[in-house]
Formats: structure tokens, C-alpha cells, sequence
């Protein structure tokens, strides 16, 4: 089945430093991927829509400016957290939609991301 | 707006049946999806239910969903330990999915 490949699955960063978050699709090409922040005990987030060749679309409230997203290839995504502060510490999650549309959203394993 | 509520937390004896509730908003949803976390993980799609099914079974699973009331419910039968982990109930609009807070799965022995 369609396979979502997500690094790195934990990275510990300084205060005010940049963190990129790559997110693959292995076996098929995802023109559009999706971001998700969970909070502990939390929901997940739609964070932004990333779109292959386009910018991407940011749910309200989430600055663009701090998440840029990537989506140079049609099986590659990044999520890269800018000038990251510990309240950027969470959980993040990509998706993209299967070959075939449907009900076909994969999942990557997630990043776990620590800010000191 | 979109929402998806469901129950934080469930505790269940092994071998019993898990029955996990959602309530959602959007009646325009086109698919409603249970996925599983486990610790540390990423979601794992369970099962979905497309918004035009009553009812779907698969293996020890079974979604039942109830438009009228916007209610979808999974139950998991004969559970086991392995069955532990969090389970999102979510629906889907367009091409967002949006989930709810996710329901705690755990096994007594």
C-alpha cells in the first residue's frame, strides 16, 4: 500500500534555531500533503495544505512566516520550523492522499520536535 | 464550523467489546474515518465509513454510523491488549480531514 515516510521521528533543537521536516511518499506521487500539530492529549491540527508547484494554504491562526512549507516534488514535502521557541515543542504529522483520491489519506510515523 | 467530539477515555476488560462513540457536525461530510495511535506513533487508518453506509464490518471491527443523529460508533470485539492505544474518530469535507481528540483505549486485564 500507498507508504508516507517521515524524518526525522524525533530531533531536540536550540532555541531560535531552524528545524526542517521532510516528508516523503515512497511509492506514489502526492501532489497535495497535509500538516498537523498534536499537542499532548490533544487533537490533530490542520496546519497547512501543501500544494506541489504552488504555495501553501495555512489554516487560520498558523504564520506562515514561522512554518514554511515546501512542496518542490510530487513526493516531497518540508516543513521547516523557523526561529523555533519551546512552545514550538509538539508533535507533527504528514499526510498525503493516496493514488486514487478516496478515502486514501496515509499517514507518516510523525516528528517529534523539542525546543531548549 | 467543523467539529468532532468523542469521550477521552475508555477502560475495557480484555476479551469484552470496546465500543468507542462520535459525534460530528458536518453534514456534508463525505467519509467518516476511525484511526489508531499507538505511543509515540503516527495514526494507522482503521476503517472509514462512507456517509451513505448504515453500517460497515470488518474482521473484529464494526462501524455504525447514523446520519440523522450525526453519530458514528466502532466497536471492537473480543479485545485485546495489542488493541490499546488512542482512536481518532474524523471526518472529511472536501479535503480536510478533521479530527476529534482522540479516545484512550485502556485494557484491564
Amino acid at each position: 500500500g500507498a507508504v508516507v515516510s517521515q524524518h526525522p521521528s524525533r530531533v531536540i533543537c536550540k532555541s531560535g534555531t531552524s528545524v526542517k521536516i521532510e516528508c516523503r511518499s515512497l511509492d506514489f506521487q502526492a501532489t497535495t500533503m497535509f500538516w498537523y500539530r498534536q499537542f499532548p492529549k490533544q487533537s490533530l491540527m490542520l496546519m497547512a495544505t501543501s500544494n506541489e508547484g504552488s504555495k501553501a494554504t495555512y489554516e487560520q491562526g498558523v504564520e506562515k512566516d514561522k512554518f514554511l512549507i515546501n512542496h518542490a516534488s510530487l513526493t516531497l514535502s518540508t516543513l521547516t520550523v523557523t526561529s523555533a521557541h519551546p512552545e514550538d515543542s509538539s508533535f507533527y504529522i504528514c499526510s498525503a492522499r493516496a493514488p486514487g483520491g478516496g478515502h486514501g489519506y496515509t499517514f507518516g510515523s510523525g516528528t517529534r520536535l523539542t525546543v531548549v | 464550523g467543523e467539529d468532532v467530539e468523542q469521550s477521552l477515555f475508555l477502560s475495557v476488560r480484555e476479551g469484552d467489546s470496546s465500543v468507542i462513540n462520535c459525534t460530528y457536525t458536518d453534514s456534508s461530510s463525505t467519509y467518516l474515518y476511525w484511526y489508531k495511535q499507538e505511543p509515540g506513533a503516527g495514526l494507522q487508518l482503521l476503517t472509514y465509513i462512507f456517509s451513505n453506509m448504515d453500517m460497515k464490518q470488518d474482521q473484529r471491527l464494526t462501524v455504525l454510523l447514523n446520519k440523522k443523529d450525526k453519530h458514528l460508533s466502532l466497536r471492537i470485539a473480543d479485545t485485546q491488549t495489542g488493541d490499546s492505544a488512542i482512536y481518532f474518530c474524523a471526518e472529511r469535507g472536501g479535503d480536510k480531514i478533521i479530527f476529534g481528540k482522540g479516545t484512550r483505549l485502556h485494557i484491564l486485564p
